[in-house]
């Protein structure tokens, strides 16, 4: 089986550009998450999905960053407009979240999204 | 509040060697999750353990083996007879589930390294 998808893995972007990225979450998994890892803050959870709804956006780290579901098998976070302080790795993971409550369950992650802000 | 800590920053080992990472963790929960990721070089984490609040049992799973001490509130993980394979970055976890939260807190991870 696929695990969970990202596009892409690399983005090189100006400040002040839009920037979307993209995930595709394992099939069946109802739970969606959006973390941010930086060497300065570590992983950080961004925002999460229960069946396309957004649960919990705290994390997110101000109005330049949104995230939207669609529909169960896609996911994206969009940057407008984009900071040098945006550069990061993003990670997408899932969860099927069988357990309750969400956070003992095991979530699967994405390879990654490395974003460049120059 | 929830924090973890895993102290060693980086750890630097020849092949064959034993290493243990530590983790420890804070919560005022009385259940709660305990995980452990492994990061390789290609950058996806990659599960490796969940263990309950309620289970101090240690586990053993090949080569890696888990030791959860409450008393400490500590969740170790060692890596017996290292190899090249294992290097990587490893995070440890902590479920935090209140009234307006429910998510992993992870920590800062230990880079290993292991040289053949």
């Amino acid at each position: 089986d696929a695990g969970v998808i990202q596009s892409p893995r690399h983005e090189v972007t100006e400040m002040g550009q839009e920037v979307t990225l993209r995930c595709k979450p394992i099939s069946g998994h109802d739970y969606l998450f959006w973390y941010r890892q930086t060497m300065m803050r570590g992983l950080e959870l961004l925002i999460y999905f229960n069946n396309n709804v957004p649960i919990d956006d705290s994390g997110m780290p101000e109005d330049r960053f949104s995230a939207k579901m669609p529909n169960a098998s896609f996911s994206t976070l969009k940057i407008q407009p984009s900071e040098p302080r945006d550069s990061a790795v993003y990670f997408c993971a899932s969860s099927a979240g069988q357990a309750f409550p969400l956070s003992y369950n095991e979530q699967f992650f994405g390879p990654g999204t490395r974003l460049t802000v120059l | 509040a929830q924090k973890v800590t895993q102290a060693q920053t980086e750890i630097s080992v020849v092949e064959k060697e034993d290493v243990t990472l530590d983790c420890v963790y804070e919560t005022r929960d009385t259940t709660y999750y305990l995980f452990w990721y492994k990061q390789p070089p290609s950058g996806e984490l990659v599960f490796l353990i969940r263990r309950n609040s309620f289970d101090e049992q240690n586990e053993i799973s090949g080569r890696y083996s888990w030791n959860f001490q409450k008393s400490t509130s500590s969740f170790n993980f060692t890596i017996t007879a290292s190899q090249v394979v294992d290097s990587a970055v490893y995070f440890c976890a902590l479920s935090e589930a209140t009234f307006n939260t429910d998510k992993l807190i992870f920590g800062t991870g230990t880079r290993l390294q292991v040289f053949p």
